[in-house]
């Protein structure tokens, strides 16, 4: 059964940096084929794809935040960490991860919970 | 990079079928069969409900199909219940980006 479960601060202060961590179980990032994804979602707006990490370490960023996004995995641990730095009140938003087993082009089969982020000095 | 077009809003009424709309460029949804479309309801993750255009996975009702004719790929809920009001996500392979993929802004469907 695979699940993932996003953590980090719930408040940051702007121009702060985010570290956030999704934990999952049932699969490994060693495996062929998969990768974990982070995206985002402002209160009330559509969801963002943000960056992505593959088992071979290919990683992809969005190219309108790929300055400010590092995407990392720890496979001993089970854990994905992504960081932004200089965050700003427009970054305010829902925070998801997710996996995938293709490799690319893939889709998303099962997601986390979402974890929100509001920034505000 | 540009999000694929889906109407903000569509409604039916129950046991009707519904059709939503994802429109993009030959980039993405027209050169590709790699689009897939996602449930949200509110306060809740995501859900895969069609990948691939047009295969659902296991556990998602046959009420949802999903195709695509040129750069428009389509989701059509058919029987449509209560259940099914929720916010709907086309998501396109797209080789215009360095990303590889890109959302639709979003559709809101209503059961009225």
């Amino acid at each position: 059964q695979i699940t993932l479960k996003e953590s980090g601060p719930t408040l940051v202060k702007p121009t702060q940096t985010l570290t956030l961590t999704c934990t999952f179980s049932g699969f490994s990032l060693s495996t062929s084929g998969v990768g974990v994804g982070w995206i985002r979602q402002p209160p009330g707006k559509a969801l963002e794809w943000l960056a992505l990490i593959y088992w071979n370490d290919d990683k992809r960023y969005s190219p309108s935040l790929k300055s400010r996004l590092t995407i990392t995995k720890d496979t001993s641990k089970n854990q994905v960490v992504l960081t932004m730095t200089n965050m700003d009140p427009v970054d305010t938003a829902t925070y998801y991860c997710a996996h995938s087993t293709r490799g690319i082009p893939d889709y998303f089969d099962y997601w986390g919970q979402g974890t929100l982020v509001t920034v505000s000095s | 990079q540009s999000a694929l077009t889906q109407p903000a809003s569509v409604s039916g009424s129950p046991g009707q079928s519904i059709t939503i709309s994802c429109t993009g460029t030959s980039s993405d949804v027209g050169g590709y069969n790699y689009v897939s479309w996602y449930q949200q309801h509110p306060g809740k993750a995501p859900k895969l409900m069609i990948y691939d255009v047009s295969n659902r996975p296991s556990g998602v009702s046959n009420r949802f199909s999903g195709s695509k004719s040129g750069n428009t790929a389509s989701l059509t809920i058919s029987g449509l219940q209560a259940e099914d009001e929720a916010d709907y996500y086309c998501s396109s392979y797209t080789s215009s980006s360095t990303l590889d993929r890109v959302f639709g802004g979003g559709t809101k469907l209503t059961v009225l």
